[in-house]
């Protein structure tokens, strides 16, 4: 079955760090664009950072210098680290496989919730 | 603050046309495709349209999109109860260094 299962999701307090989990079947995670894109509260969706099939990474203004994505090929699993959380991080992070124009954002995960609070 | 401009909701009786507008500028909608997608909380959003009025397998052609200008639309015909969801659409914006740019969703009520 294709699919994407996130984790790593919690309760953090500000300035902490988390690393989420994006683990991917029935597919490549490598051969393909990957996105992070996170729901916050009563509010919709916002785009984090993607993954390019080489290996370059871009981020939204808002958590760039602060969250990191990456992956390990042989586990076929995509990684997002942030570090110095803030409290409007708190989301609900979800991993998508990105077909960027030629079918947008095709299969995502059932996300995970990352809660920033003291 | 979304880039584009969604209504917060929408709503029909069963078997009605329900129409959700998606309001953008010059430097997104109006230069490339928009897409569209589903999302019941709790559960991993949906792809329902992509690249303006294109289906992906298995979605009911109920659901259909498409673009005037800066401005898109997801119409959603013969209304069911399961269509009682958040929609969302989605495409680029020139200006901005995000990879994609989300309107802020309309809740669907199936009445």
């Amino acid at each position: 079955e294709v699919q994407l299962v996130e984790s790593g999701g919690g309760l953090i307090q500000p300035g902490g760090s988390l690393r989420l989990s994006c683990a991917a079947s029935g597919f490549t995670v490598s051969s393909n664009y990957m996105s992070w894109v996170r729901q916050t509260p009563g509010k919709g969706l916002e785009w984090v950072s993607i993954m390019y099939i080489g290996g370059s990474t871009f981020y939204a203004d808002s958590v760039k210098g602060r969250f990191t994505i990456s992956r390990d090929n042989s586990k076929n699993t995509l990684y997002l680290q942030m570090n110095s959380l803030r409290v409007e991080d708190t989301a609900v992070y979800y991993c998508a496989r990105d077909l960027q124009e030629v079918a947008g954002l095709d299969l995502w995960g059932q996300g995970t919730l990352v809660t920033v609070s003291s | 603050q979304s880039v584009l401009t969604q209504p917060p909701s929408a709503s029909g009786t069963p078997g009605q046309r329900v129409t959700i507008s998606c309001s953008g500028s010059s430097s997104n909608i109006g230069s490339t495709f928009v897409y569209w997608y589903q999302h019941l909380p709790g559960t991993a959003p949906k792809l329902l349209i992509y690249r303006t009025d294109q289906r992906p397998p298995g979605v009911p052609d109920r659901f259909s999109g498409s673009k005037s200008g800066t401005s898109a639309s997801l119409a959603i015909s013969g209304l069911r109860s399961e269509d009682e969801a958040d929609y969302y659409c989605a495409t680029w914006d020139d200006s901005l260094s995000a990879n994609w740019v989300f309107g802020g969703g309309t809740k669907v009520t199936v009445l």
